[in-house]
């Protein structure tokens, strides 16, 4: 299996509302990204897993939760979102190799879930 | 902070035409790689490069390393309508395994016309 699925493909939520985005990869990656992309732009990162622990958190807002409940696992949570946060959420994966100095951090992506809040 | 800047930012040509994305950055990178992605759907890994001036195929796709690992070239020969999206290249530096980052560049919005 070579694939990353993400669920939602779709996601409409207001202000008030919880929602989670879910990711799920089953290459035996041990490091799992979120990003978010706006329209024409490149993805930004936003979160690192790294064997199951966030290693890099790149000063995302506290309404983004992010969670990742086992290797193979990886959620973001959401709750009291700006219209401004409406976007497309990619996750990504990557394998750690026996040698890290061989490892070239080739990041394979989900579909991506199109988040809007109104 | 690592940029990485593409050229050029837009390109709409003519079915069976030659074409060329640079990717150029101040910064050396250990391997740099190059996305396809279509409208609505997450980037394509095609291919990752990691030996300064390497040069790899991918059917009608050539992309080089440059020397110095700074930069990159995607050369698309006789293009075809397929070809059409937006393509990435993003750079990584020396893994510190739990830190992996990508610099992604800026982009190059490419349309095939049949």
């Amino acid at each position: 299996d070579t694939e990353v699925t993400q669920t939602p493909k779709h996601l409409v939520m207001g202000m008030t509302n919880k929602k989670s985005l879910k990711c799920e990869q089953h290459m035996g990656h041990r490091a799992m990204y979120w990003y978010k992309q706006k329209a024409k732009k490149p993805p930004e990162l936003m979160f690192v897993y790294s064997y199951e622990k966030l290693s890099i958190n790149e000063s995302v807002p506290s309404r983004f939760s992010p969670e990742c409940p086992n290797s193979s696992l990886l959620n973001l949570h959401l709750h009291a979102l700006q219209p401004e946060d409406s976007a497309l959420y990619l996750c990504a994966s990557s394998q750690e190799t026996s040698s890290r100095v061989s490892s070239y951090n080739e990041q394979f992506f989900g579909p991506g879930t199109r988040l809007t809040v109104l | 902070t690592q940029l990485l800047e593409q050229s050029p930012q837009f390109l709409s040509i003519q079915e069976g035409e030659n074409l060329t994305v640079y990717c150029n950055s101040s910064s050396v990178f250990s391997s740099l790689q190059w996305y396809r992605q279509e409208p609505g759907e997450g980037p394509v890994l095609l291919v990752t490069v990691v030996t300064g001036g390497e040069v790899k195929k991918l059917k009608r796709l050539t992309f080089q390393f440059g020397d110095a690992r700074k930069d990159s070239s995607l050369h698309i020969t006789a293009a075809q309508p397929g070809d059409t999206g937006l393509y990435l290249c993003a750079g990584a530096n020396h893994p510190n395994f739990g830190n992996e980052k990508l610099t992604f560049g800026t982009g190059t919005r490419l349309t095939i016309i049949p």
